[in-house]
């Protein structure tokens, strides 16, 4: 059964601290590793997409890494605003009805404070 | 220019009743689902529609029907409200159903009195 844990459930960083968030997957075969953030009372925000293990994305202070068994969101020089709760995602290829299923871990909330 | 609209965003009602949730994008995308949030923030797929057709079907209650009527549209209908339907109800769409990032929209509040 594919399944995503994400540790820690929450990271208090002082604004510059840089740190990192961890996504463990197990996945029957992987079609992609999803990265989104999403803040209080909205929906997630797509961030990045990986596909194979040794792939990188870049997006300001954000940078995502994938092995064959999970994946990091690095966060240099944090600010305030990137305050919000970071989603892992990982979509299988496995057949039968979970086929395209996003499987989403439980979150790492982030707060930085200036 | 929002590009996955859900109404309402908040849906307070009594249990016992019927009610809609209507989703739209404007992306442009073939495929489109509804996930459910519960209180602890975990986000789960409900159902999936590409090209008109349910590709995906979780272990939901059949109370529970998804109706598209076009490719742009993906509404939830949910008969016999239960006090445990009580969630956060999103609505995403993709370009095709396997290795897209699906974009989601901000979420219906649903509460169950």
């Amino acid at each position: 059964e594919d399944q995503v844990t994400q540790s820690p459930e929450a990271l208090r960083l002082q604004e510059g601290e840089s740190s990192s968030l961890n996504c463990s997957y197990t996945v029957s075969g992987l079609r992609g590793l999803f990265w989104y953030r999403q803040d209080p009372g909205k929906g997630p925000e797509f961030l990045f997409t990986l596909y194979s293990a040794g792939e990188e994305k870049e997006k300001e202070r954000l940078k995502a890494t994938l092995t064959k068994k999970e994946s990091f969101l690095h966060i240099t020089a944090p600010k305030p605003e990137d305050s919000a709760t970071y989603l892992c995602a990982v979509q299988g290829t496995h057949y039968g009805g979970s086929q395209g299923n996003l499987i989403f871990g439980k979150g790492t909330k982030l707060s930085v404070k200036p | 220019d929002t590009a996955v609209s859900q109404t309402p965003k908040y849906l307070v009602t009594q249990m016992g009743n019927d009610k809609s949730i209507k989703c739209e994008q404007n992306l442009g995308h073939d495929t489109m689902y509804w996930y459910k949030q519960d209180s602890k923030k975990f986000l789960k797929i409900m159902f999936s529609y590409n090209n008109k057709e349910l590709i995906i079907n979780e272990t939901v209650p059949n109370r529970f029907s998804p109706k598209s009527p076009d490719k742009a549209h993906l509404n939830l209908h949910i008969n016999s409200l239960e006090l445990g339907d009580s969630a956060v109800y999103f609505c995403a769409s993709s370009q095709g159903a396997f290795g897209q990032p699906q974009h989601f929209g901000d979420g219906t509040r649903l509460s169950i009195l």
